[in-house]
Order: C-alpha cells, then sequence, then structure tokens
C-alpha cells in the first residue's frame, strides 16, 4: 500500500535560516511524490513534483526536495526562510485510481 | 488563466440536509477529483472523474456521489448530512487521469454542519 509520513507536525525557523521539512514514504512500485503548501483559509498550491525523472526536484519560490530510494524519503528544504513561507506544507503520493494520499501536514512558522 | 474554481465558498446547512458542491476545471483539463479536508489533517480523497466516467472513489460512505458533465465540471453530493461531515471540500484538475499529472487545486468549499 502507498503512504506517506511527515515526520514533524511543527516546525518553526528564523528568517533567513533553512529550511527542512521531512517525508517519509512507502510504496510498493516506483512512486509519483509531490509536496503541496496551504496558507491559512486556502487551497492546496503544488510546490514539485518526483515523476522518476532527475532525483533532485526544483519548485516554485525557492523550494527543492530530494529523492532518495534507499531511504524512502523525499524532504523538502529551501536555502533562506522568507516570512512568507509560513504555511502548511504536505507531502503526498499518487495511488491508482487518480487518488492521491496526503501526510498530516507540517505547520511552518517563520520567526523574524 | 483561470484556475479552478468552486462554489459555493461557505455554506452552513443542518444535520439530515442535503449539498451540493461545484466545481468547474481549468480549461483543457479533462479529469476532477474531490477531496474532504477536516481541520488539521490532510486531505482524503473521495472520488476521481475522467470523460464523465468515475476512475477512483475513496473510502466515504454512499451517501457521496458525484457526477461529470460533457464540459467536464462537476458536482460532488452528499445526503443525509452530518456533523462530521464539517470539512473543507476541494475540487482538483488535471489534464488526464495518471501518475505523471499534477493536480491543481482549488480555493475549496467550507462546509458547516450544524
Amino acid at each position: 500500500a502507498q503512504s506517506v509520513t511527515q515526520l514533524d507536525s511543527h516546525v518553526s525557523v528564523s528568517e533567513g535560516t533553512p529550511v527542512l521539512l521531512r517525508c517519509n514514504y512507502s510504496s510498493s512500485y516506483s512512486p509519483s511524490l509531490f509536496w503541496y503548501v496551504q496558507h491559512p483559509n486556502k487551497g492546496l498550491q503544488l510546490l514539485l513534483k518526483y515523476t522518476s525523472a532527475a532525483t533532485l526536484v526544483k519548485g516554485i519560490n525557492g523550494f527543492e526536495a530530494e529523492f532518495k530510494k534507499s531511504e524512502t524519503s523525499f524532504h523538502l528544504t529551501k536555502p533562506s526562510a522568507h516570512m512568507s513561507d509560513a504555511a502548511e506544507y504536505f507531502c503526498s503520493i499518487y495511488n491508482q485510481g487518480g487518488k492521491l494520499i496526503f501526510g498530516q501536514g507540517t505547520e511552518l512558522s517563520v520567526k523574524p | 488563466d483561470a484556475g479552478v474554481t468552486q462554489s459555493p465558498t461557505h455554506l452552513i446547512k443542518t444535520r439530515g440536509q442535503h449539498v451540493t458542491l461545484r466545481c468547474s476545471p481549468i480549461s483543457g483539463h479533462k479529469s476532477v477529483s474531490w477531496y474532504q479536508q477536516v481541520l488539521g489533517q490532510g486531505p482524503q480523497f473521495i472520488f476521481q472523474y475522467y470523460e464523465k466516467e468515475e476512475r477512483g472513489r475513496g473510502n466515504f460512505p454512499d451517501r457521496f456521489s458525484a457526477r461529470q458533465f460533457p464540459n467536464y465540471s462537476s458536482e460532488l453530493n452528499v445526503n443525509a448530512l452530518l456533523l462530521g461531515d464539517s470539512a473543507l471540500y476541494l475540487c482538483a484538475s488535471s489534464p488526464r487521469t495518471g501518475s505523471s499529472y499534477e493536480q491543481y487545486f482549488g480555493p475549496g468549499t467550507r462546509l458547516t454542519v450544524t
């Protein structure tokens, strides 16, 4: 069965410092993985996706993620946090039948 | 370009009532998926429709139903509302169905059941 686990429910960083949001996956075949961001009272915005091409994936707003098969991980990073990055972040994996399976989310706080 | 649109934005219903939520996909997208997001949790898959046919169904009771129209817009219907149906309902569209196609989400409909 496909699943994702987000290892931190809440991450707090200072503005200008690096961001690391952790996601582990479980999959019986080569997965398609996604990171989405959700600002308060908004829908989800796609940050980036991995679909078995390059293992280092670059997304919007300076975010990137690295697919590591040996560690079954797909962690999201950003070199320097901005106040506008404060939001909820969801890791997801594609399952058959058009289904995205989401993690529980990581709330990112950015301190000035 | 217009993104995924959903209506209404907010809705308040009473237990036992019926509700219809609407979604218009991005122009050219033929697949629509519905998700339920309860406060504090990740979205849960309800349905996917592609070319007006149901292609996937999540673990939701038969009170939940959906359909897709010839213009690829979609409706989600929920009968006999329960308090636990209170959630943000998200619609997502993609060009086709399949793992290579990212899903683009609308702003959601906030349903409150009292």
